[in-house]
């Protein structure tokens, strides 16, 4: 299966700790978007990264977040000094980039903080 | 600015019912609509789409048309099944590569044998 492929699908994290989440894009994709699902609301967007560049971070929260997808490897998701309104699902999806070409998901990674 | 409205759930039916999810959008422009599935614990997977209007999507027997004079997406299919139950997102992306989902609250569809 050469989805996009997120781990880890549950992590559970401390009030102050750090959350370090990962995206491996599709096969032949290089652009990743990451959203969060808040409990009984839709996805909204963070941010839009292609390699080694953030292209769109108007989503993403000011402060202890963060983002990165490096020449190799896969896109990280950082958020430092964790607190309880972290708690979400984060997906992250990938793109040709090309017009009208869809994103496909990754099945989530469930961030629940203690 | 640019937004998604869904109707409320969870929508509750029984097997072989119609279905109707009804969804508008706000958008200064013109962008492409698409239905999005999650089932339990998993991510969103692409149920169809649309890039212009009067377009129709359709896929596993669940179809639906961009109404640009409505502003609507609304989804539907005519015979549900139980393995259909899931949450259903609508959403609109405008068509420059790489600009970002707008979702929709999403909508829980429970169907019954």
């Amino acid at each position: 299966n050469a989805g996009v492929m997120q781990n880890p699908r549950h992590l559970v994290r401390r009030r102050g700790q750090e959350a370090r989440l990962r995206c491996s894009p599709m096969k032949g994709h290089s652009h990743v978007y990451w959203y969060r699902q808040l409990p009984e609301e839709g996805l909204k967007f963070m941010v839009y990264l292609q390699k080694e560049n953030i292209i769109d971070e108007s989503g993403m929260p000011k402060e202890r977040f963060s983002a990165e997808f490096p020449k190799e490897g896969p896109s990280i998701l950082r958020i430092q000094q964790v607190v309880r309104g972290d708690s979400a699902a984060y997906f992250c999806a990938s793109s040709e980039g090309r017009q009208n070409q869809p994103q496909h998901f990754g099945d989530g990674t469930r961030l629940s903080i203690l | 600015g640019n937004s998604v409205t869904q109707m409320e759930g969870p929508v509750t039916l029984s097997e072989e019912a119609f279905l109707t999810i009804n969804c508008t959008y706000t958008a200064t422009g013109y962008p492409s609509l698409f239905w999005y599935v999650q089932y339990p614990g998993e991510g969103l997977q692409l149920l169809l789409k649309a890039t212009k209007a009067d377009d129709k999507g359709s896929n596993k027997g669940f179809e639906a048309t961009y109404r640009k004079e409505t502003t609507s997406f609304h989804l539907e299919k005519g015979s549900v099944q139980v393995s259909d139950s899931a949450v259903y997102f609508c959403a609109l992306s405008f068509n420059q590569a790489g600009t970002a989902l707008i979702f929709g609250k999403g909508t829980t569809l429970s169907v019954s044998s």
